[in-house]
């Protein structure tokens, strides 16, 4: 079965530079979620996306900023990078916005901020 | 503050035993409860979920019970097997009332030793 895709899986940047993640949710789920999951941490919830529109919003910095497309993929863009945005970044997809929809991860992209 | 408490952050069980793993969270307002299993370089991958309208749900060796006046939550793995050896992390979500985007705990790693 088809899985939730991110790219890339890896990344490493420079302070002060800016990444883009993407997502690509599992075919005919329209709701795309992000974490970040820092060392020894739980994953914490960043940003939402329901059929293109931003659902809810967590912890995530005013350097970042998403969107979802019209083909429900979502994208997540990191600016003035600092260290400690090092981690894990894990997007997952449900079928639908209602809170008892189990979410499915992509496997993460790991960023490193030198 | 953690509204998600996995207070044993790793736990040993013999092949062909029980295992249990606990989960305590403080939000009332959480009505849906997952477990998810991650392996290293894996993103989380979706066990067994419960509402709170249920105490119990039980998927082949997976079980979670649900103790809501108590705020607790467990997964009995029966028989453990070797390839059960995992991080698990437990995560809630306000249910239906909410946007969906899960409270994790932070995980408590098994070991399943043959």
């Amino acid at each position: 079965a088809a899985g939730v895709i991110q790219s890339p899986r890896h990344l490493i940047k420079e302070k002060r530079e800016t990444a883009t993640l993407k997502c690509y949710p599992i075919p005919r789920h329209d709701t795309v979620y992000w974490y970040q999951q820092g060392p020894g941490q739980d994953p914490q919830f960043l940003i939402s996306f329901y059929e293109k529109m931003q659902s809810d919003k967590g912890s995530i910095p005013d350097r970042f900023s998403a969107q979802q497309f019209s083909d429900y993929h979502s994208e997540l863009n990191m600016s003035s990078l600092e260290l400690g945005d090092s981690a894990l970044y894990f997007c997952a997809s449900s079928p639908g916005l209602a809170g008892y929809n189990e979410q499915f991860f992509g496997p993460g992209t790991r960023l490193t901020v030198l | 503050d953690q509204q998600v408490k996995q207070n044993s952050p790793s736990l040993s069980v013999q092949e062909g035993r029980i295992s249990i793993l606990n989960c305590d969270y403080t939000n009332s307002m959480f009505d849906y409860f997952l477990w998810y299993k991650k392996y290293p370089a894996e993103g989380p991958t979706f066990l067994i979920s419960i509402s709170s309208i249920k105490d119990k749900n039980e998927d082949g060796r997976f079980t979670v019970f649900l103790n809501k006046s108590a705020k607790h939550l467990s997964l009995h793995i029966v028989p453990s097997q070797p390839g059960d050896s995992a991080v698990y992390f437990c995560a809630a979500s306000g249910g239906g009332g909410s946007q969906g985007n899960l409270i994790f705990g932070k995980g408590t790693k098994l070991s399943v030793k043959p």
